[in-house]
């Protein structure tokens, strides 16, 4: 069964210094997201992406945030300048054309220190 | 605006026994609603949605889930509840943007006593 999927499953960095996660959506999805969980807390929205180009974005997701479809496979999301504040785990999630339901990938926890 | 509530943020039940994880939601237009499961240290896996149809609807792993309009509910059961259900569960409805992105209730711990 296709799965997204996400790399690396955790990462550490220094604050101020910028990450780049990466997913592997579903091959015939269309429709591409980023959620993050703050430990302990509910998912949040990031950003969602359509078309090479993004569709919609939370309050969240400000300047120091970008998303990347480089290729026909992969779908990063860029974070600029880490803040301590940013430490979650981050949910890639995709969706075909056809239908409402978003698969999720396993995540992958990012800590500032 | 839309918004999702999940009152209990634990639910034990008895291995054996019905369980049901409750969901209560508030949208503009029709709901799209659903459920994910989250195990420890994964992601989440979708169970099931109700788009439109009958209020009834099945999933995966045994779950199935009620929509009722009238209570702007849409609670998650089980006839007979695992020991390998124990996870957190989210209920999710879509947000009213063209993308489809979802917004996620707080989540409930199910655990269930072997």
């Amino acid at each position: 069964e296709p799965e997204v999927t996400q790399t690396p499953s955790h990462q550490v960095t220094q604050m101020g210094q910028e990450v780049i996660l990466r997913c592997v959506p579903i091959s015939n999805h269309l429709y591409f997201y980023w959620y993050r969980q703050i430990l302990g807390q509910k998912v949040e929205f990031l950003v969602s992406f359509y078309n090479n180009e993004i569709s919609e974005k939370s309050e969240i997701f400000d300047d120091q945030f970008s998303v990347e479809r480089p290729d026909g496979s992969n779908f990063t999301l860029k974070i600029r300048s880490t803040k301590l504040e940013d430490s979650a785990m981050y949910f890639c999630a995709s969706r075909g054309g056809l239908s409402y339901e978003q698969y999720f990938g396993p995540g992958t926890r990012l800590t500032v220190t | 605006a839309q918004s999702v509530a999940q009152p209990e943020d634990q639910v034990n039940v008895a291995e054996g026994n019905p369980l049901t994880v409750k969901c209560t939601y508030s949208v503009s237009g029709n709901p799209y609603l659903f459920w994910y499961v989250q195990y420890p240290n994964r992601g989440l896996q979708f169970l099931l949605k109700y788009i439109t149809g009958d209020n009834l609807v099945k999933g995966s792993y045994g779950f199935e889930a009620e929509f009722n309009k009238s209570q702007t509910s849409f609670h998650l059961k089980k006839p007979s509840a695992l020991v390998s259900d124990s996870a957190l569960y989210f209920c999710a409805v879509r947000d009213g943007g063209g993308a489809n992105n979802l917004f996620f209730g707080t989540g409930t711990r199910l655990t269930v006593i072997p």
